[in-house]
C-alpha cells in the first residue's frame, strides 16, 4: 500500500529564517501532494498543493516541490515568522477507480522562535 | 456554508460503553473521510465513503469499529464495546470531487476512553 514518509518530526528556527520540510511516497501512480498545517487544538488546514504535472508551486511565502523521478516532494518557507509555528503534514493522493484516498505523513512539529 | 460538523466536541466515557460520532459533510461534497489522530501513529485513515458507498475499510482498527453512511448528509462512526487505547482526536473529512482531492476537516471529536 502507499506509504509517506516525513522529515524532520521537530523543526526548530528563528524568526525571519527558513524551514524545509521533506516527504517521500512509495507509489508511483500518486497525482497529488497537499500539505496541511495544524495549529494546536484545531482541525489541518490546507496550506498548499501541487499536481504531478508540475514541479514547483509557490504562494507567498510557501512554496512546494515534486521530484516525481525520486518520489519526493518538499515544502518550503521563507521568511518564518512565530505565527508559522504548528505540525505541518504532507500527504499522497490514491486514486482507485472514481474515487481515492490521502495518505498522510507523520507530521513535522515546527517552532519559530521569535 | 459551515463546513464539516462532527458532534461531540468532546466525549468522555468508560471502557466497555458504546461510543457514537457524528458528522455532517459540507454539502454537495460526495466523498467523506473518518481518520483518527494520536501522538504516537499521526493521522490514519479509518475509512471513506464516496456517495455513500464505503470504498476501503482497511483502516478500521477492528471489528470493534463501524462506520455508516445512511444518506449524503450524514455519516457516523461507532466504537462498541470501547478500550483506552482508542482514546484519540477523531477527524471527519469531506471532499468534492469537482475539487480535486481537497479535503476539508471538520473540528474532529476529542475521545477519551477511562
Amino acid at each position: 500500500g502507499e506509504n509517506v514518509e516525513q522529515h524532520p518530526s521537530t523543526l526548530s528556527v528563528q524568526e525571519g529564517d527558513s524551514a524545509v520540510i521533506k516527504c517521500t511516497y512509495s507509489d508511483s501512480a500518486s497525482n497529488y501532494f497537499p500539505w496541511y498545517k495544524q495549529e494546536l487544538g484545531k482541525r489541518p488546514q490546507l496550506i498548499i498543493d501541487i499536481r504531478s504535472n508540475v514541479g514547483e508551486k509557490k504562494d507567498q511565502r510557501i512554496a512546494v516541490t515534486l521530484n516525481k523521478t525520486a518520489k519526493h516532494f518538499s515544502l518550503h518557507i521563507t521568511e518564518t515568522q512565530p505565527e508559522d509555528s504548528a505540525v505541518y503534514f504532507c500527504a499522497a493522493s490514491l486514486r482507485m477507480d472514481s474515487s481515492y484516498k490521502l495518505i498522510f505523513g507523520s507530521g513535522t512539529r515546527l517552532l519559530v522562535r521569535p | 456554508d459551515a463546513g464539516v460538523i462532527q458532534s461531540p466536541r468532546h466525549e468522555v466515557t468508560e471502557m466497555g460503553q458504546e461510543v457514537t460520532l457524528r458528522c455532517k459533510p459540507i454539502s454537495g461534497h460526495n466523498s467523506l473521510f473518518w481518520y483518527r489522530q494520536t501522538m504516537m501513529r499521526g493521522l490514519e485513515l479509518l475509512i471513506y465513503f464516496n456517495n455513500n458507498v464505503p470504498i476501503d475499510d482497511s483502516g478500521m482498527p477492528e471489528d470493534r469499529f463501524s462506520a455508516k453512511m445512511p444518506n449524503a448528509s450524514f455519516s457516523t462512526l461507532k466504537i462498541q464495546p470501547s478500550e483506552p487505547r482508542d482514546s484519540a482526536v477523531y477527524f471527519c473529512a469531506s471532499s468534492s470531487q469537482g475539487l480535486g482531492e481537497k479535503l476539508f476537516f471538520g473540528s474532529g471529536t476529542q475521545l477519551s476512553v477511562l
